[in-house]
């Protein structure tokens, strides 16, 4: 299994206050993605990224921001939590194109975000 | 643009019964397809992929699904139901084969309940 860690595991805030969640990983995967996912919804994705320094919006990025300075590091932060944001995030990843590479995504174990 | 249809976001099944979920794919080029399993609490992990080579495919647990173009179709199946299978299982669809920036869409889910 590939070696993705999220941070926090679990979070409580408030709205209108920012929050960065961490994803970080030990594979040296060149992608990597941050989903929303929501009852009804499955998941959505927030942003992606294609590799340091390079990042792409995906279906439901607004109120959203990523960055990532570093292969193994990938943050999204919600500038000023609402509500709607409460929900539970997963990073992904996945190695580059080429030969023999099926596009399997790995994921963590999630971060569950509540905004009150 | 690609799409997911999962019929059902909630099956149930007798213990020992036949398992089947259904997925239904919209997609402009030959796609490959995905299913994922999660387990409460946890991200999600890949049961099996198509990509392009047999269309009967079998993955892990005991699950296979079989892609049918003519029916854009990638059902997933189980011949006798076990109460380790009870999770939620996702349908995935990728278009292209080239894996660059690629992004998989993901379907609503659908949550697998095994009756004793």
């Amino acid at each position: 299994d590939a070696g993705i860690t999220q941070s926090p595991r679990h979070k409580v805030t408030e709205t209108g206050t920012p929050v960065t969640l961490r994803c970080h990983q030990t594979e040296n995967h060149r992608y990597m993605y941050w989903y929303r996912q929501d009852p009804g919804h499955g998941l959505r994705l927030i942003h992606y990224s294609y590799g340091v320094k390079d990042t792409d919006k995906g279906e439901v990025s607004d109120g959203y921001s990523v960055s990532r300075s570093k292969t193994e590091d990938f943050l999204l932060t919600l500038e000023s939590a609402t509500s709607s944001q409460t929900s539970v995030y997963f990073c992904a990843t996945r190695t580059s194109g080429g030969a023999g590479n099926t596009g399997e995504l790995f994921f963590g174990e999630g971060s569950r975000l509540t905004v009150l | 643009a690609q799409s997911v249809t999962q019929l059902g976001s909630h099956v149930s099944v007798s213990e020992g019964a036949l398992v089947l979920l259904r997925c239904n794919y919209s997609s402009s080029v030959p796609p490959y397809l995905f299913w994922y399993v999660q387990y409460p609490n946890q991200g999600l992990q890949l049961l099996l992929k198509y990509t392009s080579a047999a269309t009967l495919v079998k993955g892990i647990n005991g699950f296979e699904a079989e892609f049918k173009k003519s029916e854009t179709s990638f059902h997933l199946t189980k011949p006798s139901a076990h109460m380790s299978d009870a999770a939620e299982y996702f349908c995935a669809v990728s278009e292209g084969s080239n894996f660059g920036n690629e992004k998989l869409t993901f379907g609503t889910g659908t949550r697998l309940t095994i009756i004793p």
